[in-house]
């Protein structure tokens, strides 16, 4: 079956560094994509990645091992603002998006 | 921008009602999905379209029809409401070709079955 995990909820400290973990199993494998979703809002694009290794955007990395089955999304120098649900999803062999059920990110002071 | 838009940010029906959610998008893109999000699921895609006039079924269709006449519009109808339906929509739109690509989302629609 098709399957994405990632934990429900975590907490970090504003300034400080967090990686949100991913693993999935899926019938074939056209990249990983990360959304962030604030509440009550639209999700937006954050990382692609289809080939291993860190994928580097501002204070936000994304890394993917397609032999592990694992990606995480590292976010460097939290602040308040990035509070948010982080969505991991994969692309199947159909072109088919198998989303997880997202990571709420709790920032605190 | 690409801006995706939904009629109705929140809505309350009664089971048996007839529901039509409405998405309109502005850059032209070829693709456009309708998910429903519920607490502790992963977005579930309940039909997409690839094209003016074609739909495809995703994951779970059943209780759900669409319709796709103009390339900027996707419409999502709830033939007959039911309280299983109670859910956030999400409409998105993403350029075209077979690799949905980057998705752009509309958002939300908060629908209330009581």
């Amino acid at each position: 079956g098709q399957n994405i995990d990632q934990p429900t909820e975590m907490t970090a400290t504003e300034g400080a560094i967090v990686q949100i973990n991913c693993t999935y199993q899926t019938s074939g494998f056209n990249g990983l994509f990360w959304y962030q979703q604030h509440a009550g809002e639209a999700p937006t694009f954050l990382s692609y990645n289809v080939l291993d290794g860190l994928e580097e955007k501002g204070r936000f990395s994304s890394f993917l091992s397609r032999s592990k089955g694992y990606s995480y999304l590292l976010l460097k120098e939290l602040q308040m603002k990035d509070s948010a649900s982080y969505l991991c999803a994969t692309m199947d062999s159909n072109y088919q998006l198998i989303w997880g059920a997202g990571t709420k990110l709790i920032i605190k002071p | 921008d690409v801006k995706v838009t939904q009629s109705s940010r929140y809505l309350v029906k009664r089971t048996g009602e007839k529901v039509f959610l409405e998405c309109v998008q502005d850059m032209d893109h070829e693709n456009m999905f309708w998910y429903r999000q519920d607490p502790g699921l992963g977005l579930r895609l309940i039909y997409f379209s690839y094209d003016v006039k074609m739909k495809e079924k995703g994951d779970i269709p059943e209780g759900y029809s669409v319709s796709r006449e103009k390339k900027e519009r996707f419409s999502l109808i709830l033939e007959s409401a039911s309280t299983n339906q109670t859910s956030m929509y999400l409409c998105a739109s993403s350029l075209g070709g077979q690799d949905t690509g980057e998705l752009f989302f509309g958002e939300g629609s908060r629908l209330t079955v009581l």
